[in-house]
């Protein structure tokens, strides 16, 4: 079936510092794949997507590359700021059952950044 | 624009209570619904998925249930809660498009 592995955290950086947040997926066909971000005590943001190979998601200066032949959808930001401090989570989805879309997410894994 | 709210956003539940989890979505017609739960220390997990009115799919065996009784209404339920039943839960929506979007929460505390 379809999974997702993330990146283990915590992951802890200093102010400015350049981010990447590994994430790899096994899928059968052709997933659609996102990032989500959960703010402390929030629920789940979309921040950013990609649905086809060589698709570059991009949003608040986080990028991700749809990479089909490693199967890898990365984040990654140059310049990562105390507020981005947050929880990132991977997911894919495959293709719709009956027009719903099923998300299979990652682990997750908790950026903190200090000033 | 698309809203969507989920209510109530806490509670502490004894154990085998009853649990009722309400969620609406505002701006569109016609959304599948979802279910999430963030237990503590793991992932997301799909509960359950709704594509119309009564129409409910489950996901994984558990104690819980969902119902929808109109068009944009969502309802988590438990006749009877167990310690395992503590988390996160999130409620979702898409339409034809293939993004999901999450309401706020609830965190459930079952002592």
């Amino acid at each position: 079936g379809n999974s997702v592995t993330q990146m283990e955290g915590p992951v802890t950086l200093s102010e400015e510092a350049f981010l990447t947040i590994n994430c790899t997926y096994t899928a059968t066909g052709y997933p659609s794949l996102f990032w989500y971000v959960q703010y402390p005590g929030e629920g789940l943001q979309l921040l950013l997507k990609a649905t086809k190979a060589d698709d570059k998601g991009s949003n608040k200066g986080f990028e991700a590359t749809y990479r089909k032949e490693t199967t890898s959808f990365h984040l990654e930001k140059g310049s990562v700021q105390v507020s981005d401090s947050a929880v990132y989570f991977c997911a894919l989805s495959g293709p719709p059952i009956q027009g719903a879309q099923k998300l299979v997410f990652g682990q997750g894994t908790r950026l903190t950044i200090n000033p | 624009s698309q809203t969507i709210h989920q209510w109530p956003a806490t509670l502490v539940q004894p154990v085998g209570s009853p649990l009722s989890l309400e969620c609406t979505v505002e701006g569109t017609s016609n959304p599948n619904l979802y279910w999430y739960r963030q237990a503590a220390g793991r992932g997301l997990q799909l509960l359950f998925y709704s594509v119309g009115i009564g129409q409910i799919s489950s996901e994984v065996p558990q104690n819980l249930s969902a119902s929808r009784p109109q068009d944009r209404q969502f309802i988590l339920s438990s006749k009877k809660l167990l310690l395992s039943d503590s988390g996160f839960y999130l409620c979702a929506w898409s339409v034809q498009g293939i993004t999901i979007y999450f309401g706020e929460g609830s965190w459930l505390t079952v002592v």
